[in-house]
């Protein structure tokens, strides 16, 4: 079965430029999540949806951060302008949620994309 | 704030040993717990959940333990192998249904042949 594929890999750009992060969630998953990755600051929960809905972008560093997911397969998270302390991997996840408190299920990550602004 | 801490960063194991990772968390309204493991250049990779209502739930070489008295989790490897090696993380959710999964910073396993 596929899981989470994001795109791309890897990016490398110059500061300033506007970078776009993509991910196709695993089919019938109604829940999509957007993390960023740092020795510093370990995994941190940037934005999620819930059927195509944001739920939470508390998590979102500041305006130049901008997440959507125009349908149920497929979401962005992009950056502009893009600076230095960007640098992170940044990983999308996905699930099926429940209708109640006691139906939570895993999370499913992607294996990231390495962002790297120079 | 509320986080999830872990107590040791890295660990060391011979090669058909058990391993015990343990995490500490500090939301007792947490309800739901997750082990991810991580290698690299990959994203975390679910081993197993258990939710607030168990105290214990076995996988395949795989136990995690939930002490909700101490608000304490426990991940043990049985036979511990070369592919074991990685960074284990727990999770924990104390936002209801969904969303707000709360990662401690790591401990890195590393399993010595």
């Amino acid at each position: 079965d596929a899981g989470v594929i994001q795109s791309p890999r890897h990016e490398v750009t110059e500061m300033g430029q506007e970078v776009t992060l993509r991910c196709k969630p695993i089919s019938g998953h109604n829940s999509l999540f957007w993390y960023r990755q740092t020795m510093m600051r370990g995994l941190e929960l940037l934005i999620y949806f819930n059927n195509n809905v944001p739920i939470d972008d508390s998590g979102m560093p500041e305006d130049r951060f901008s997440a959507k997911m125009p349908n149920a397969s497929f979401s962005t998270l992009k950056i502009q302008p893009s600076e230095p302390r960007d640098s992170a991997v940044y990983f999308c996840a996905s699930s099926s949620r429940g209708l109640s408190p006691n139906s939570n299920q895993p999370q499913h990550f992607g294996d990231g994309t390495r962002l790297s602004i120079l | 704030g509320e986080s999830v801490g872990l107590h040791l960063p890295t660990l060391s194991v011979q090669e058909g040993d058990n391993s015990i990772i343990n995490c500490a968390y500090s939301n007792s309204a947490s309800d739901y717990f997750i082990w991810y493991k991580q290698e690299s250049g990959k994203g975390p990779q679910f081993i197993i959940d258990i939710r607030s209502n168990m105290d214990k739930r076995q996988g395949q070489r795989v136990t995690v333990l939930l002490n909700k008295t101490v608000k304490h989790l426990s991940l043990q490897i049985a036979a511990t192998q070369p592919g074991d090696s990685a960074v284990y993380f727990c999770a924990e959710n104390y936002g209801g249904s969904q969303g707000n999964l709360i990662f401690g910073k790591g401990t890195k396993l590393s399993v010595k042949p």
